[in-house]
């Protein structure tokens, strides 16, 4: 069984640091991950996706990094704001096809000003 | 920009009552997905639609929870009798059939069960 690992659970660090959350998962067999942001309270709104066969996908301050063949994915944040303060997310998806995903219990992110 | 909704946003009810959640997916999106997310977990898939058809309810607790997607467009999650246990936030998804990619989810639905 697929089980995704996060780590830190939870991380506070001074606005303008850059930093780096880790996502570990047990079986390298996936089709895509996923990182996803959820504001408390709120649903998931996706950041960013990595299809197997990828390295690495950027979206402005964020970027994601996949090793699959060691089942690790990074998700680097630079310059970090008040406004990054939430919980992020990692998903594996297991198979093509519209197959659900496995979710990580999430790293919750307080950004300090 | 196209959203995925759900109503309602909050629910509280007494224990061995009855509830509904409702979903409205992305017009188009043929897949439609039900996760449950206990605080400070990640989601757990439910069941899981294509078109009409549950494709996966493996992990929905069958003799309490039941779903349907009736005309393969919009959906609805009942719990009948509510438990404790099940005060949860409930997450619906979709993604359409031609990309296999991504899941777009709604705000959820935060049940609490009394």
């Amino acid at each position: 069984k697929q089980e995704v690992t996060q780590i830190p659970a939870a991380l506070s660090v001074p606005e303008g640091e850059n930093l780096v959350l880790n996502c570990s998962f047990t079986d390298s067999a996936i089709y895509n991950l996923q990182w996803f942001r959820q504001d408390p309270g709120k649903g998931l709104t996706s950041l960013l996706l990595i299809q197997s066969s990828q390295r690495e996908q950027t979206s402005g301050r964020l970027n994601a990094s996949l090793d699959k063949s060691s089942g690790r994915s990074t998700l680097y944040i630079a310059a970090s704001q008040p406004g990054d303060s939430a919980t992020y997310l990692c998903a594996v998806r297991l198979n093509s096809g519209n197959t659900p995903l496995v979710f990580g219990k999430g790293t919750r992110l307080s950004v300090i000003a | 920009e196209a959203e995925v909704a759900q109503s309602p946003r909050y629910k509280i009810t007494e224990k061995s009552q009855a509830v509904a959640f409702w979903c409205d997916p992305i017009s188009g999106h043929a897949t439609l997905y039900w996760y449950r997310q206990i605080l400070g977990q990640g989601p757990e898939l439910l069941v899981q639609f294509q078109d009409e058809s549950v494709v996966d309810d493996s992990q929905l607790p069958k003799d309490r929870f039941s779903a349907e997607r009736l005309k393969g467009v919009d959906s609805t999650l009942k719990i009948q009798p509510a438990e404790l246990g099940d005060s949860a936030m409930y997450l619906c998804a979709s993604s359409p059939l031609a990309s296999y990619n991504e899941q777009f989810f709604g705000p959820g639905t935060r049940l609490t069960v009394l």
